[in-house]
């Protein structure tokens, strides 16, 4: 199977403008999560798709918004970009099986914002 | 909310020895605890994982063990080799809501 892929791989914005990144899970796998890796505040998490549903988000402002299609896709998007979003940011998706989670991370986007 | 401390931050041990991480939680109801491996440059890896109805768990040469009255859980590596050499996540979740420890930089000395 192929593995979680995520595009772009690295992006340059500047402030106040949006973004969009991309994820596809693993084939089968309905859950897909999001997180923000920065040095400071290490590893995130922003929020959680299953089966389309926003199913948990963390604490993140408004600004920062998720969606996921029926074939598990899932897009994740950032609005009025601040400096502070630079950030790598992973996807994650996970299957569960017998009641055992296995989560697999995507090689991840890397923001930068100017 | 949920807290997660981890400790140490930055861990150096001998080629062979063992090596030894902490993490600590707040909230008594998370029931997930999974540890994760990042190399430099590379995406993070699950590389074990532990439920609050259990209370140690063993994958060759890395186990886990869980004390939920403490509110604290560990990540044992034995017999440490040079690609060990990463950095190692803890995180605790509820209700498929995680929240990370902020990271041990292991490095293995020769």
């Amino acid at each position: 199977k192929a593995g979680v892929t995520q595009t772009p791989r690295y992006l340059i914005k500047t402030r106040g403008q949006q973004v969009t990144l991309s994820c596809s899970p693993i084939s089968g796998h309905r859950s897909v999560s999001w997180y923000q890796q920065t040095p400071g505040q290490g590893l995130q998490f922003l929020f959680e798709y299953f089966s389309e549903t926003q199913r948990n988000k963390g604490n993140f402002p408004g600004r920062f918004s998720g969606r996921q299609f029926s074939n598990s896709r899932s897009e994740m998007n950032v609005s009025t970009l601040e400096l502070g979003d630079s950030a790598l940011y992973l996807c994650a998706s996970s299957d569960r099986v017998g009641g055992q989670e296995t989560q697999y991370f995507g090689p991840g986007t890397r923001l930068l914002v100017l | 909310g949920e807290n997660v401390e981890q400790h140490p931050s930055t861990l150096s041990v001998q080629e062979g020895d063992s090596a030894v991480i902490k993490c600590t939680y707040s909230d008594s109801a998370s029931n997930y605890f999974p540890w994760y491996k990042q190399e430099l440059g590379k995406r993070p890896q699950l590389i074990i994982d532990i439920r609050s109805n259990v209370g140690e768990k063993k994958d060759q040469r890395i186990a886990v063990t869980l004390n939920k009255t403490a509110k604290h859980f560990s990540l044992h590596i034995t017999e440490t080799q040079p690609e060990d050499s990463a950095v190692y996540f803890c995180a605790a979740s509820k209700d498929d809501k995680i929240i990370f420890g902020k990271g041990t930089r292991l490095h293995i000395l020769p």
